[in-house]
């Protein structure tokens, strides 16, 4: 069963432009959200979190939106650099429970 | 710091055949993952160490695969044998603790087996 989904494999978004990534759960036990950031040959790079407690937090140019009535989370890169394209996987946990990965969304960023 | 190593990078084997990963973890890090991403999916959390004990191995496919982690520190995994359905990208993670909220994970470069 996938509890966590991210149904856009792919998106392509011009440099400058929002890049909106989305992510849905169905446990409604989770209480943090994770983006990682993947590059080909590498290992995925933590990027940015939520908790429940919180409906958005903000890094600079990246913000993760929460809507826990929805079930949806959000990552939101404001503008979107070449160098931002990856692919980028949701994750989500609950108390001392691990991680829960999607499948992830390659981001092409381009000029 | 140096970040989590992993050997080899990439594996390539017959089915039945056996393989091991290794992984050495950031330093001072209690807590060892090890994941299974296929191909199109997300990691999935085959094994997680604490020090050298086991928390959670609930997803290992215990018939094949084992996974120690000598002195709290290095880990192996083994696939014996392997299976084509085994072809994957091996993570290792290490973080200073176990609670996703408080103690991040960091990641390796992976080991991609292709199983023939």
């Amino acid at each position: 069963d996938q509890q966590v989904k991210q149904n856009s494999p792919s998106l392509s978004v011009q440099e400058g432009r929002i890049s909106i990534l989305n992510c849905d759960y169905t446990n409604s036990m989770f209480d943090y959200f994770l983006w990682y950031k993947k590059y080909p040959a590498e290992g995925p790079t933590f990027l940015i979190s939520i908790s429940s407690i919180k409906d958005k937090n903000e890094d600079g140019r990246f913000t993760v939106f929460l809507n826990k009535s929805a079930k949806h989370l959000s990552l939101h890169i404001v503008p979107s650099q070449p160098g931002d394209s990856a692919v980028y996987f949701c994750a989500a946990s609950g108390g001392y429970n691990k991680l829960i990965f999607g499948a992830g969304t390659r981001l092409a960023v381009h000029p | 710091e140096a970040g989590v190593a992993q050997s080899p990078r990439y594996k390539i084997i017959e089915k039945r055949q056996s393989v091991a990963f290794w992984c050495n973890p950031i330093s001072g890090h209690a807590t060892l993952y090890w994941y299974q991403q296929i191909l199109g999916q997300g990691p999935k959390l085959l094994i997680q160490f604490q020090n050298n004990g086991v928390v959670d191995d609930s997803q290992l496919p215990k018939d094949r695969f084992s996974a120690e982690r000598l002195k709290g520190v290095d880990s192996t995994l083994k696939i014996q044998p392997a299976k084509l359905e085994d072809s994957a990208v091996y993570l290792c993670a290490s973080s200073w603790g176990q609670i996703p909220l408080l103690y991040e994970q960091y990641f390796g470069p992976g080991t991609r087996l292709t199983v023939t």
